[in-house]
């Protein structure tokens, strides 16, 4: 059974830093791979997902994601970050095994200090 | 217009006793989920219904029963609640998922039903 991995649980950054947040997943077939964000007292929302093609795939507001299939990865990136990007974020994965099995990973909580 | 909506959003309940949350989607998919959201944010896949049929059942608890009237509804009963019970329920729905589809996956979640079990 595949699973997703976010070892940063909990991420502090000030304003206009660069955000690098890991996510890998065990699941060595045909994947699709997903980042969620969950604002605070929200719902969860999709923010990327890479499905084929290019690796380096772009998101809604400024951040974007690389799949290296060798390092079963899919780290979400962000130049600067806002301090409105205060949220949880959730790496999530499907398999060709289980398409509608979409499994999330722990979540990172991401503070941004004003 | 809310696109996938839950009632209720909190609900306060003792031990032993059984609930209702209710889910509708107005987006026209096929597949309905409940995932389970505990206390350390950690968010698991509970059951996914494609078109009113049961397709995933991710060994839950017999005391949740999950019912699709429709493909629009997907409502989730528990029996005999548990302190362990208490979390927040979140609602989803996709369109038919495929991989290497670039439609697949994409899930709409509705606002959550907190429930407190004392």
């Amino acid at each position: 059974a595949q699973s997703v991995s976010q070892h940063n649980h909990h991420v502090i950054l000030s304003e206009a830093a660069s955000l690098e947040l890991g996510c890998n997943y065990s699941y060595g077939g045909t994947v699709n791979l997903f980042w969620y964000v969950q604002y605070p007292g929200q719902h969860l929302q999709l923010l990327l997902k890479y499905f084929s093609g290019d690796p380096l795939v772009k998101g809604i507001k400024g951040f974007e994601a690389e799949f290296i299939k060798s390092k079963f990865s899919f780290n979400l990136r962000k130049p600067s970050v806002q301090w409105s990007d205060t949220a949880e974020y959730f790496c999530a994965v499907n398999d060709d095994s289980s398409a509608s099995k979409i499994i999330f990973g722990s979540g990172t909580r991401l503070s941004i200090r004003p | 217009d809310t696109a996938v909506s839950q009632t209720p959003k909190y609900l306060v309940t003792q031990m032993g006793n059984d609930k209702s949350i209710k889910c509708e989607q107005n987006l026209g998919h096929d597949t309905m989920y409940w995932y389970k959201q505990d206390s350390k944010k950690f968010l698991k896949i509970m059951f996914s219904y494609n078109n009113k049929e049961l397709i995933i059942n991710e060994t839950v608890p017999n005391r949740f029963s999950p019912k699709s009237p429709d493909k629009a509804h997907l409502n989730l009963h528990i029996n005999s609640l548990e302190l362990g019970d208490s979390a927040v329920y979140f609602c989803a729905s996709s369109q038919e998922v495929r991989t290497h589809s670039k439609d697949t996956g994409e899930l709409f979640f509705g606002e959550g039903s907190r429930l407190t079990v004392l």
